[in-house]
């Protein structure tokens, strides 16, 4: 199934500065999402990007989506001290399949 | 309201026990999933079931048998547990096969000694 890989691994960042975080792919893909996960939880959904778009917002987040180099990123704008967690891209192909990457772990110093 | 619940979220077993975790969603959704996260926290999907129907079988031992009893429920049936089976299994569940957002439980974190 479709993998995706997250660049860093790991981050650490002041309150207040931008956070972005890469992911890479390796077919076509139906749409790419991340995902947060906080210590211990489960996964919480950010945002979806379809393959035929190339940017989207919401809030303080900004994804984009470049399908010829099959890779996206994720960037978190004036981040909190609660934005630390880990982040996760998942691409997922027209029949629904997609495995997560080992994430990239924020933290966000105060 | 739990949106999608899992039960045990803990589970402490000896290798060979057969265990099972418990998945149900309120969500009206019709596919769910289950999913394993290793100690790394490379998450990967194990199975997939619309409507009760199998769509999804990742290379998966077949000692672990999900089993759908209705929309709502997918249940993880695991036999002879091995040390390797130790992860946290989280359950998820979406509107429709491919229609985007996983909405995920808290997970079950399994420990085969």
């Amino acid at each position: 199934s479709q993998q995706g890989e997250e660049d860093p691994q790991a981050l650490s960042i002041q309150e207040g500065e931008n956070a972005t975080m890469n992911c890479s792919y390796k077919t076509s893909i139906n749409n790419l999402q991340w995902y947060r996960q906080n210590s211990g939880r489960g996964l919480v959904h950010l945002i979806l990007i379809r393959s035929n778009e190339r940017e989207k917002h919401s809030g303080r987040l900004r994804v984009t989506l470049d399908t010829s180099k099959k890779s996206s990123s994720l960037l978190i704008t004036a981040s909190r001290a609660a934005d630390t967690a880990s982040y996760f891209c998942a691409p997922f192909t027209n029949a629904g399949k997609s495995t997560f990457g080992d994430g990239t772990t924020l933290t966000v110093k105060p | 309201d739990t949106a999608v619940s899992q039960t045990p979220k803990y589970l402490v077993t000896q290798m060979g026990n057969d265990k099972s975790i418990k998945c149900e969603q309120n969500l009206g959704h019709d596919t769910m999933y289950w999913y394993k996260q290793d100690s790394k926290k490379f998450l990967k999907i194990m199975f997939s079931y619309n409507n009760k129907e199998l769509i999804i079988n990742e290379t998966v031992p077949n000692r672990f048998s999900p089993k759908s009893p209705d929309k709502a429920h997918l249940n993880l049936h695991i036999n002879s547990l091995e040390l390797g089976d130790s992860a946290v299994y989280f359950c998820a569940s979406s509107l429709r096969t491919n229609t985007g957002e996983l909405f995920f439980g808290e997970g079950s974190r399994l420990t085969v000694l």
